[in-house]
């Protein structure tokens, strides 16, 4: 069974355009941990957030933010005004204790800014 | 503060061929990962370090990987005999504990011809 799905494998938008990025996960732990990671086409990973399951508060830093509802077992993010620099992939990640904190990762979403 | 380093980058080699790979984590990161990707997919634990020993390593195909992290910093994963299905990117990562989000290096791409 998945435990991280993104359902979006591909989102294209034309630059500025505000872009919402789905996680859905699935955990039985009460403590657990969220990712997102951006993958450019250079190829490597950058770590972007990291949410415990304690802390709800929505984060935005700069252009991006996360929305974190644990009722809905959500993680989204947000990229506003979007950029031709933000094309990647990016995949959300988990992180439980079940699981030895092993990232389970989501399939990614390659995300296509056009200018 | 230095990143994650890995080398080579990019390595050809022809099946059957031996192959090595470097990692040096971030200063002070006791937690250190091996990682393959494919392309397309997300990446998949290969093995995983708590200083020297090894904690995570049931996703290691030990017939023919095996990795060492002496001295509880670098690290090296070997291939040995390498087969065609191995060409992947090999990314390195490490983090301060196992919890903590994790660094990751400029990745290896093996191509086994």
């Amino acid at each position: 069974a998945q435990k991280v799905t993104q359902a979006q494998t591909e989102i294209s938008v034309v630059e500025k355009e505000d872009v919402t990025l789905d996680c859905v996960y699935e955990t039985r732990d009460t403590t657990y941990y969220l990712f997102w990671y951006k993958q450019p086409p250079s190829g490597e990973l950058v770590f972007l957030i990291r949410r415990n399951s304690f802390d709800e508060q929505n984060e935005i830093s700069g252009r991006y933010s996360w929305n974190f509802q644990k009722s809905t077992s959500s993680f989204n993010f947000t990229i506003t005004a979007s950029q031709v620099v933000d094309s990647a992939v990016y995949f959300c990640a988990l992180s439980e204790a079940r699981s030895n904190y092993q990232l389970i990762w989501g399939a990614g979403t390659k995300l296509i800014i056009k200018p | 503060e230095a990143g994650v380093v890995q080398s080579p980058r990019y390595k050809i080699i022809e099946k059957k061929q031996p192959v090595a790979f470097w990692c040096n984590p971030i200063s002070g990161h006791n937690t250190l990962y091996w990682y393959r990707q494919n392309l397309g997919q997300g990446p998949e634990l290969l093995i995983r370090y708590e200083n020297e020993e090894a904690v995570d390593d049931s996703q290691l195909p030990k017939d023919r990987f095996s990795a060492e992290r002496l001295k509880g910093v670098d690290s090296t994963l070997k291939i040995q005999p390498a087969e065609l299905g191995d060409s992947a990117v090999y990314l390195c990562a490490s983090s301060q504990e196992t919890y903590n989000e994790q660094f990751f290096g400029p990745g290896t791409r093996l191509t086994v011809l």
